[in-house]
Parts: structure tokens; sequence; C-alpha cells
């Protein structure tokens, strides 16, 4: 069965400084994606990060990467530089392709993060 | 397109009585998702359609659950019976399946949401 896990409930940060947020997951697909997302109070879930699991370097986007280590099944993200508006819920999650079939999306639990000014 | 539409976006509604939710994806995806969410935990996957096929059902959506989505198009999400514990975040999602894997195949995107609250 797949499965995500994020062990890290909560963390703060410092304005301007570097977090990871971790994640692993579990899975027997060979081929399969890593996402990213964050979700402000609002609610709405906002993409950040993709990475798929042939794909040989980390993802990146902005300042946000993806530090992909495919033998440990982990997937952690790293937020550059952190803005008070970084403060939000982020969720790992993952899907897989087997067989000519996307199957679809699962989360983990989430971490909230906390930027402190 | 202005991306997913879920409509509405807040329902409270007695505990017994049955709810309604709408989904509308981006035009030119053809899979559609459902996926609930508790307070404090992540989404956790509901159903998925292939155009108008309903493809897989999470052993969560129970018998008062009811998903359609006619013409392949829209979707609605039927309660039945509202408990208590069906009080949550109901999010949508769309994307574009093909036969491989690429950037512009391979992103979901999320409706806003609709929030439920069984009184």
């Amino acid at each position: 069965a797949q499965k995500i896990t994020q062990t890290q409930p909560g963390m703060f940060v410092q304005e301007k400084e570097a977090v990871t947020l971790d994640c692993t997951y579990d899975t027997s697909d060979p081929s399969y994606g890593l996402f990213w997302y964050k979700q402000p109070s609002s609610g709405e879930m906002i993409f950040l990060i993709y990475q798929g699991s042939y794909d040989q370097q980390n993802a990146t986007e902005g300042r946000y990467s993806l530090n992909f280590q495919k033998a440990r099944k982990s997937a952690n993200l790293v937020i550059s530089a952190s803005q008070l508006g970084d403060s939000a819920m982020y969720f790992c999650a993952m899907d897989t392709y087997y067989g000519g079939s996307q199957g679809n999306l699962i989360f983990g639990k989430g971490t909230k993060l906390s930027v402190k000014p | 397109d202005t991306g997913v539409s879920q409509d509405p976006r807040h329902k409270i509604t007695k505990r017994g009585q049955n709810v309604t939710f709408r989904c509308d994806p981006i035009s030119e995806h053809n899979r559609l998702y459902w996926y609930r969410q508790t307070l404090g935990q992540g989404p956790e996957f509901l159903t998925y359609f292939q155009n108008e096929a309903q493809l897989e059902k999470s052993r969560l959506l129970s018998d008062r659950f009811s998903a359609e989505r006619p013409k392949g198009s829209f979707s609605t999400l039927e309660i039945q019976r509202t408990e208590q514990g069906d009080s949550a975040m109901y999010l949508c999602a769309s994307s574009l399946v093909g036969q491989s894997r690429s950037v512009a195949n391979y992103g979901y995107t999320f409706g806003s949401g609709t929030r439920l609250t069984v009184v």
C-alpha cells in the first residue's frame, strides 16, 4: 500500500532563514510522482513543486527545492529565505503511474509552518 | 478557464438532512477527484472519475455518499442522512491524464473546497 509520512506536526522558522520539511513515502510501484502543496488558512491547495521518480535532478521552483533521496524514500521540501506569507500547512503527496494508468493522489498529515518576524 | 470551481463554499445543515455539492473542473481535464479533509488532517481520497466513468471509490465512501459526473463535465457529491462525523472540507480536483507522463499533464488543480458543518 502507498503511504506518505510527515513526522513534524509543527515547525517554526525565523524570517529570511531556510527550513526543511520532512516527507517519507512508501510504494512498490516503480513509477511515481511526489508533490508538495501549501494550504493557507483560507483552505485552497496551492501546488508548489513536483518530482518524478525517474528524474535525475532535484526539482526546484523559485525558493522551493525538493531534496529527493530515492534509496531512502524521502522527499523533503526546502524553503529558502522564509517569508511571513509562507506560514501555512504544507502537505506532501504522491501518486503512482503503473501499467499505463495514473493512480490518485494520497497525502500525508501535513506540517504547520509558522514564520516568525 | 478560471480553474476548478466548487459550490457552495460553506454549508451548514442539520443532522439527517441531505446535501449536494457541485464541482466544475478545468474544461480540458478528463479526470475529476473528490477528497475529504477533516480538521488537522491531510485530504483523504474519496473517489475519482475519468470522463463520465467512476473508476475508483474509497472505502471511506459509505452507502450514504454518491457521486456522479454526467457527460464527463461537472460532478456532484451527495451525502444522504448527514451525520456529525461528515463535518469536513470537501475538496475537488481535476487533472489531464494521457498515455505518458509529462510536465504538461502531471498537475492536479484543486478547487477552494466546500466546508460542511453538520449540527
